[in-house]
């Protein structure tokens, strides 16, 4: 049973370049959440897609933007990139989007760098 | 707002000891859930356990439980007999999930606490 995959799993972009990341589920889950971690520091929430639509978004620019597809996989989109995008991208799924106990499990991250 | 507050940015034990990592949780929701991650040097988080809001008994995982006492709104987790492998960046996350609430399905984490269990 494979677990959440990311892709790619480094990445060297400049400023002003766009970027897109890439997450397939794990099996059996329908939701997916994405996350940008900065060095030292705990995940921040970027938004979550349920059924192809973003259900729910933290406060990132719209410069941050997504997809979900029928397969449940989903993309990241970051447009316009800044030296303070460089971070970890997480990308977590799980089996159902506000259900007590539906926990996350995480895939490996992205590492982005903008120089 | 939730918010999630680890006062310990690093813990040592000593091998085959046990350790308490520190989470206090604010929301305003009934309704949540309460977890705790793992993450190793990799990058990779790992899920240890969770805890339900209206959860009567403090959860356990093996050699990880959770310290949940809902009136101070903390949920520490304990690990018992600490391991070599246990050396890493822990993080506590919580999620509110009452339907009502408009930031239901969200997820917020603490700035974690490092681990460094020594042989």
């Amino acid at each position: 049973d494979a677990g959440v995959t990311q892709s790619p799993t480094h990445l060297i972009k400049t400023r002003g370049q766009q970027v897109t990341l890439r997450c397939s589920p794990k099996s059996g889950h329908d939701t997916v959440s994405w996350y940008q971690q900065a060095l030292g520091q705990g995940p921040q929430f970027i938004f979550q897609y349920y059924e192809e639509e973003e259900r729910q978004r933290g406060n990132f620019p719209d410069r941050f933007s997504g997809h979900q597809f029928p397969n449940y996989s989903s993309e990241l989109n970051v447009n316009a990139l800044l030296l303070g995008d460089s971070a970890l991208y997480l990308c977590a799924s799980s089996p159902g989007w506000t259900g007590v106990g539906e926990t996350q499990y995480f895939g490996p991250g992205t590492r982005l760098l903008v120089l | 707002a939730q918010k999630i507050t680890q006062t310990q940015p690093g813990m040592f034990v000593q091998e085959k000891e046990a350790v308490t990592l520190d989470c206090t949780y604010d929301t305003s929701d009934p309704s949540y859930g309460l977890f705790w991650y793992k993450q190793p040097s990799s990058g990779e988080m790992i899920f240890l356990i969770y805890q339900g809001s209206y959860d009567q008994q403090n959860a356990t995982e093996g050699r990880y439980s959770l310290n949940f006492q809902k009136a101070r709104k903390s949920a520490n987790l304990v690990i018992s007999a600490s391991q070599l492998g246990d050396s890493a960046m822990y993080f506590c996350a919580m999620r509110e999930t009452a339907r009502s609430n408009t930031n239901a399905g969200k997820s917020t984490f603490g700035d974690g606490t490092t681990l460094t269990v020594k042989p």
